[in-house]
């Protein structure tokens, strides 16, 4: 069974840091790539970063580029997002998302984890 | 960046009556596009992918067509389970986006 279980989410001051974590089981971990989809609270989904299942090649909405970075450890079976210089507008619920086909590029997301929520707020 | 528009906001049905929801993108998604449905509370549901395909476990009521801009998810008899919030999300071009939803409630 897919498990995708976050962690790491708090509330935090504006610029602040904070690293959130995906722990993955019930697939092979290193043949899927896995993204970031967060929504702000009563809101819509928004995709915000995607990792490739090496790792080697990542992708960011233009808002956090420069101040998130998704990083994954394929002998841990973890995704990661370190998430800096954070603002109001980051506030939200923070899912993993897994990649619902091994062919390179396809993006859709067939498991979500449960989420964690990032709060920004002085 | 591509911009899905979902239409209607808010569909007022009765159960066993028939849903067609609408999802259309500022330019060519090909076929790639998906459909979730989110519940209060849990996270987003893969329903149909590329266009047309039904995911795993996903009950037959729930059809997808359309290519291009153009894009329809259909559920052809409301169950009680099926009110809830539908997304569509494209896969043609980065940054990925999803549309603004559509709310499908009890009549």
């Amino acid at each position: 069974e897919v498990q995708l279980l976050e962690s790491g989410g708090g509330l935090v001051q504006p610029g602040g840091s904070l690293r959130l974590s995906c722990a993955a089981s019930g697939f092979t971990f290193r043949n899927y790539a896995m993204s970031w989809v967060r929504q702000a609270p009563g809101k819509g989904l928004q995709w915000v970063s995607a990792i490739s299942g090496s790792g080697g090649t990542t992708h960011y909405i233009d808002s956090v580029k420069g101040r998130f970075t998704v990083s994954r450890d394929n002998s841990k079976n973890t995704l990661y997002l370190q998430m800096k210089s954070l603002r109001a507008e980051d506030t939200a619920l923070y899912y993993c998302a897994k990649d619902g086909s091994t062919e390179v590029g396809a993006t859709f997301f067939d498991y979500w984890g449960q989420g964690t929520l990032v709060t920004v707020s002085s | 960046e591509i911009v899905l528009t979902q239409s209607p906001v808010t569909l007022s049905l009765s159960p066993g009556e028939r849903a067609t929801l609408s999802c259309r993108a500022s330019q060519s998604v090909s076929s790639y596009l998906a459909w979730y449905q989110q519940k209060p509370g849990q996270a987003p549901r893969l329903l149909i992918y590329d266009a047309s395909n039904r995911a795993t476990g996903i009950p037959a009521r729930f059809s997808g067509s359309g290519s291009g801009t153009d894009f329809t998810l259909a559920v052809s008899s409301l169950e009680p389970e099926d009110f809830a919030v539908y997304y569509c999300q494209q896969r043609s071009n980065w940054p990925l986006t999803f549309g603004g939803g559509t709310k499908v409630e009890i009549k």
